[in-house]
């Protein structure tokens, strides 16, 4: 178990539809990414938010936005969905430790758009 | 910009068998580098990484990996499988120089380990 959870598991939606994926990271991580996986994509990075703020962004749709609140817990909202947008999205928690930063990563939530 | 390969997208091998799974990088930057483990229906773990130093690296499970910055690889290996080491695996990297530890991962290999 990394300690990061993330709901729902599974997912199971229409296409136009918005969901929210959400992500509780490690306790004291400050840093939580998101990583979309996908059989002709693999894993691409979305997006890093660093207590609160928007560190990094990758290759994330604009239907697709995130926040990270207070608590630390982020969500990724997923809007105007597609069937190209089935896939298990993981989100990672980050510690830097003596040898650098260590991402942890959740179970992921397996989208599906049918 | 950075980009991983992974050269093989399956490798099956006999339990005992030694195996290597080829990764290769293309970097304008410095990076770590990182390879990670996906047994099925769970999120990735880090199996070892390459900051500096020894460009040998050790997992503690058997699994090493040596970074050769001429070939830009950081191949794995394992001297002898085990059934349970079926999973996939996936070599990343992260920019050396960046204020972030996004990594970049490569397609994935699937090691299949036969009895």
């Amino acid at each position: 178990d990394s300690g990061v959870t993330q709901t729902p598991k599974h997912l199971i939606t229409a296409t136009g539809q918005r969901v929210t994926l959400r992500c509780s990271p490690r306790s004291g991580d400050l840093s939580v990414y998101w990583y979309q996986q996908s059989l002709d994509q693999g894993l691409q990075f979305l997006i890093q938010y660093y207590n609160g703020e928007e560190r990094a962004k990758g290759n994330i749709l604009e239907r697709f936005s995130a926040q990270q609140f207070p608590d630390l817990h982020s969500e990724l909202n997923l809007s105007s969905l597609e069937l190209g947008d089935s896939a298990l999205y993981f989100c990672a928690s980050s510690a830097w430790t003596g040898e650098g930063e260590k991402l942890f990563f959740g179970s992921g939530t397996q989208l599906s758009v049918l | 910009a950075q980009s991983v390969t992974q050269l093989d997208s399956q490798v099956p091998v006999f339990e005992e068998a030694p195996v290597e799974l080829r990764c290769n990088y293309s970097s304008s930057v410095s990076v770590y580098l990182f390879w990670y483990v996906q047994y099925p229906n769970q999120g990735l773990q880090l199996l070892l990484k390459y900051l500096s130093g020894s460009t040998l690296v050790k997992s503690i499970n058997g699994f090493e990996a040596e970074f050769n910055k001429s070939q830009t690889s950081f191949h794995l290996r394992k001297p002898s499988v085990h059934i349970s080491d079926t999973a996939e695996y996936f070599c990343a990297v992260s920019d050396v120089g960046s204020n972030t530890g996004k990594l970049i991962f490569g397609q994935g290999t699937t090691l299949q380990v036969k009895p």
